[in-house]
């Protein structure tokens, strides 16, 4: 296992259209975070799902945005009729959620949107 | 609240110390992180720090916690032009699912 990978690593789309990310994280974590992040400031978070479930949504995270982790394993981010706005970097972590609580998120290289 | 505050930028010769400064709000956060972004790259974890320590050694970093003030500083020692990045400092949120919050980073440019 490599670590968290994520793909995309770009994508550029035409406002209006969907996009879809993937992250798969490190093969024995059960927890899984997206980030998202603009140009000049910190990551912020959009969302958490402890193995399928997703436990918790940032208001960030419009009717637009939604997020799956079928399996528990990978998951999707997708964002429908995309902004301007939305031109960020996607990032997407791993943590094992051991004994309740993680030092070391993990984090993939992130995917790069550009909307135009 | 959730608030990471980071000075901005910070250029320092090849050879000497760097020094960046955060301050967070939660005082409930358990671990304060600091993470390297490089141009392009995703975050590296660089180190971290318990919040019932003062202060953390680990190579070339050190880390002090003043938790009475919510201050939290990374210094390089020896800095070299690989540590030329932006550096984000994090807190975990233990009510936000240990979720990180993460500052505005810190842009640190080398001058050899």
């Amino acid at each position: 296992d490599t670590g968290v990978s994520q793909d995309p690593r770009h994508k550029i789309t035409k406002r209006g259209q969907n996009v879809t990310f993937r992250c798969d994280p490190i093969s024995e974590h059960n927890r899984l975070y997206w980030y998202r992040q603009t140009l000049g400031q910190g990551p912020e978070f959009l969302t958490y799902f402890q193995n399928e479930a997703q436990l918790e949504k940032s208001r960030l995270l419009s009717d637009r945005f939604s997020a799956e982790r079928p399996k528990g394993s990978f998951s999707t981010l997708e964002i429908q009729r995309t902004e301007q706005g939305d031109s960020a970097m996607y990032l997407c972590a791993s943590t094992t959620g051991s004994q309740g609580f993680d030092t070391e998120a993990f984090f993939g290289q992130g995917t790069r949107l550009t909307v135009v | 609240g959730e608030d990471v505050e980071q000075s901005l930028f910070l250029s320092v010769r090849e050879g000497d110390s760097s020094v960046i400064n955060c301050t967070y709000t939660d005082s409930s956060s358990t671990y304060l992180y600091w993470y390297k972004q490089e141009p392009g790259a995703g975050l590296q974890l660089l180190t971290y720090i318990f919040s019932n320590m003062d202060m953390k050694q680990d190579q070339r970093l050190t880390v002090l916690l003043n938790k009475k003030d919510k201050h939290l500083s990374l210094r390089i020692a020896d800095t070299q032009t690989g540590d030329s990045a932006i550096y984000f400092c994090a807190e975990t949120l233990r009510r936000g699912n240990n979720r990180l919050a993460f500052g505005k980073g810190n842009q640190v440019v080398v001058i050899p």
